[in-house]
């Protein structure tokens, strides 16, 4: 199985820099995903990370070290906007088979 | 946008009653997972539908069944429904050949059980 641990919440000003951190524990691996998700929405796809490295996106970036189950993503220039929750969600095998973290509330202050 | 459309968005049950979620996937898109997402949990999967058939199963007991139709759309069945069934449902559809952006969730359907 697997498990997953990211930080239950987060408080940033406008403006600055945000790094949410997941680490993991697995037996398989197909990519690790982080989605956005706003209060009563559904999950929004932000970043997909297959091999080690950084993938940047505008003011979203993610990282990933498979030797240290570890992914980190890093939300600049907040904005009052980014205030959502923020899930670590591993695939192992068939494409859509997720196991989610519990997520990281991310709350921007003015 | 994502294109992938849930029924009913809200609904409310009374325990021990069955119910029924819809899910019509994205065109083009033939893989189908459902996931149960409590209050301040992320979200836990129940099963995915891959050309009518499941195609794996979360921790989740024989009264959480589901189906998939030849349009690739699909139902999720719960029966006997418990309180702590309870939750947001979300579906998310996906194609067969996969890249990192091509899983899209639906806006889910809200459950209450009392």
């Amino acid at each position: 199985g697997q498990n997953i641990d990211q930080p239950t919440e987060m408080t940033a000003t406008e403006g600055a820099i945000v790094q949410i951190n997941c680490t993991y524990q697995t037996s398989g691996f197909n990519g690790l995903f982080w989605y956005q998700q706003h209060a009563g929405e559904a999950p929004t796809f932000l970043s997909y990370n297959v091999l080690d490295g950084l993938e940047e996106k505008g003011r979203f970036s993610s990282f990933l070290s498979r030797s240290k189950g570890y992914s980190y993503l890093l939300l600049k220039e907040l904005q009052m906007k980014d205030s959502a929750s923020y899930l670590c969600a591993l695939t192992t095998d068939s494409w859509g088979k997720f196991q989610f973290g519990a997520g990281t509330q991310v709350v921007v202050t003015p | 946008e994502t294109g992938v459309t849930q029924s009913p968005t809200h609904l409310i049950k009374t325990r021990g009653q069955q119910v029924t979620l819809r899910c019509s996937s994205q065109s083009g898109h033939n893989t189908v997972s459902w996931y149960q997402q409590a209050l301040g949990q992320g979200p836990q999967f129940i099963f995915q539908y891959y050309r009518e058939e499941e195609n794996g199963r979360g921790n989740f007991p024989p009264r959480f069944s589901g189906l998939q139709f030849p349009n690739y759309s699909s139902e999720l069945n719960v029966n006997a429904l418990e309180l702590d069934d309870s939750a947001l449902y979300l579906c998310a559809s996906s194609p067969s050949a996969h890249s990192g952006n091509t899983i899209y969730f639906g806006e889910g359907s809200w459950l209450t059980v009392v």
